[in-house]
């Protein structure tokens, strides 16, 4: 069966951090993967997602992440976070032939001014 | 283009008691998804639907959730009796196919009390 773990389940930064958010997955055959991002109040939103290809794979809003398949890996990363940054973060996998998303738990980051 | 559109945004029913929460998906797209975050868990898969058919329904969690998707356009989530496990959000995203991304629905939240 997938999992997806996330390893940090709340980060708190200041403004001008770097960030990473760290994304591991189980999964034997061909994986989709996918962050998606929830601002207080409103829905999830995608913010990057990666197929095949170049697996540095560049975002909305600066966010960027890199897919390392010896890893099982799909860390997300933004050099300069802001305030507007404050959100929940969920890293997501759907194999090959199962289109259903598995989650992980989510990442809470919260951005001080 | 109109988004995921959920209804209601909140629900607040005692034990026992029937709910039904529907999602309207973005028009033409035939993979519709529902999925269920308890709280402090992480969102997990409830059942897909291709057009009016269920694709997968595994991660239904008991015979206590009916989903319908007549006419392969809105779809309706009921429990029937609702239990206090059943409290959490409702998420409904739909898609146009695997190697399209997956717009989310703002959820239902549910309380059973």
């Amino acid at each position: 069966a997938q999992s997806v773990s996330q390893h940090n389940h709340h980060v708190i930064l200041s403004e001008a951090a770097s960030l990473e958010l760290g994304c591991n997955y189980s999964y034997g055959g061909t994986v989709n993967l996918f962050w998606y991002v929830q601002y207080p109040g409103q829905h999830l939103q995608l913010l990057l997602k990666y197929f095949s290809g170049d697996p540095l794979v560049k975002g909305i809003k600066g966010f960027e992440a890199e897919f390392i398949k010896s890893k099982f890996s799909f860390n997300l990363r933004k050099p300069s976070v802001q305030w507007s940054d404050t959100a929940e973060y969920f890293c997501a996998v759907n194999g090959a032939g199962r289109r259903a998303l598995t989650f992980g738990s989510g990442t809470r980051l919260q951005v001080q001014p | 283009e109109a988004g995921v559109t959920q209804f209601p945004s909140h629900s607040v029913i005692e034990k026992g008691q029937t709910v039904t929460l529907r999602c309207d998906p973005i028009s033409g797209h035939d993979n519709l998804y529902w999925y269920r975050r308890v709280m402090g868990k992480e969102i997990k898969f409830l059942l897909h639907f291709v057009k009016e058919s269920k694709q997968d329904e595994s991660g239904m969690p008991n015979n206590r959730f009916l989903a319908e998707r007549t006419g392969g356009t809105y779809s309706t989530l009921k429990v029937q009796p609702a239990e206090l496990e059943d409290s959490g959000v409702y998420f409904c995203a739909s898609s146009q196919g695997v190697n399209y991304g997956y717009t989310f629905g703002s959820g239902t939240r549910l309380t059973v009390v």
